[in-house]
């Protein structure tokens, strides 16, 4: 079956560090690869997607790339702000329809 | 862009009473849509997959007489919890697929449900 494992959290860094998040997947077929964020006390919030390989997602300084020779989709960040502070997951989509999340990694940033 | 919302965001009864979940879509036709569970400090577990004017299809280990679950429309799914008990209190979210094949889910904010 389907599976997302995301690196484990949770992760602390200061204002304006460099951030990554690692996301490897399994999945048959070609997925599309997402990342969401989750602030505290609310639901899901798209962040960045890519549906094919080599594909870059970006949006607010955050992008990941699409990798299908390693099965990777890694989240990063060339410098973090304290509002980036959040659950970050990592998901898959097959044409079938149903997503598949990562565990999720808590990002907190200090100022 | 896109926008689902739930209603209500947050409740809280009694054990043993029926709560119902609404999720819209708002500006989209959805044809599916989808209920999560997440516990604190978890992620998003797919309890079932909604499409409208069929039957929802449940996962596995997921009881379909006690989460049901009705499409009535393309812009409308409800979850009723139905006998509710504390072990049911979690954030229940929604997500909505639309039309065109392939398209991203978006998410409901989440309702978060305490049973005492």
């Amino acid at each position: 079956g389907n599976s997302v494992t995301q690196m484990e959290g949770p992760v602390t860094l200061s204002e304006e560090a460099f951030l990554t998040i690692n996301c490897t997947y399994t999945a048959t077929g070609y997925p599309s690869l997402f990342w969401y964020v989750q602030y505290p006390g609310e639901g899901l919030q798209l962040l960045l997607k890519a549906t094919k390989a080599d594909d870059k997602g970006s949006n607010k300084g955050f992008e990941a790339t699409y990798r299908k020779e390693t099965t990777s989709f890694h989240l990063e960040k060339g410098s973090v702000q304290v509002s980036d502070s959040a659950v970050y997951f990592c998901a898959l989509d097959t044409n079938a329809g149903k997503s598949t999340f990562g565990d999720g990694t808590t990002l907190t940033v200090k100022p | 862009g896109a926008v689902v919302s739930q209603h209500p965001s947050w409740v809280i009864c009694k054990s043993g009473t029926s709560v119902k979940i609404e999720c819209r879509s708002l500006d989209f036709q959805a044809t599916t849509m989808f209920w999560y569970r997440q516990f604190p400090k978890q992620s998003l577990m797919l309890m079932a997959t909604s499409n409208e004017g069929s039957k929802a299809t449940y996962e596995q280990g997921v009881e379909k007489d006690k989460f049901l679950i009705n499409h009535a429309s393309l812009t409308l799914s409800t979850l009723t919890v139905t006998s509710a008990h504390p072990e049911d209190s979690s954030f229940y979210i929604c997500s909505a697929r639309a039309l065109t094949v392939g398209e991203t889910q978006y998410f409901g904010p989440g309702t978060r449900l305490l049973v005492l």
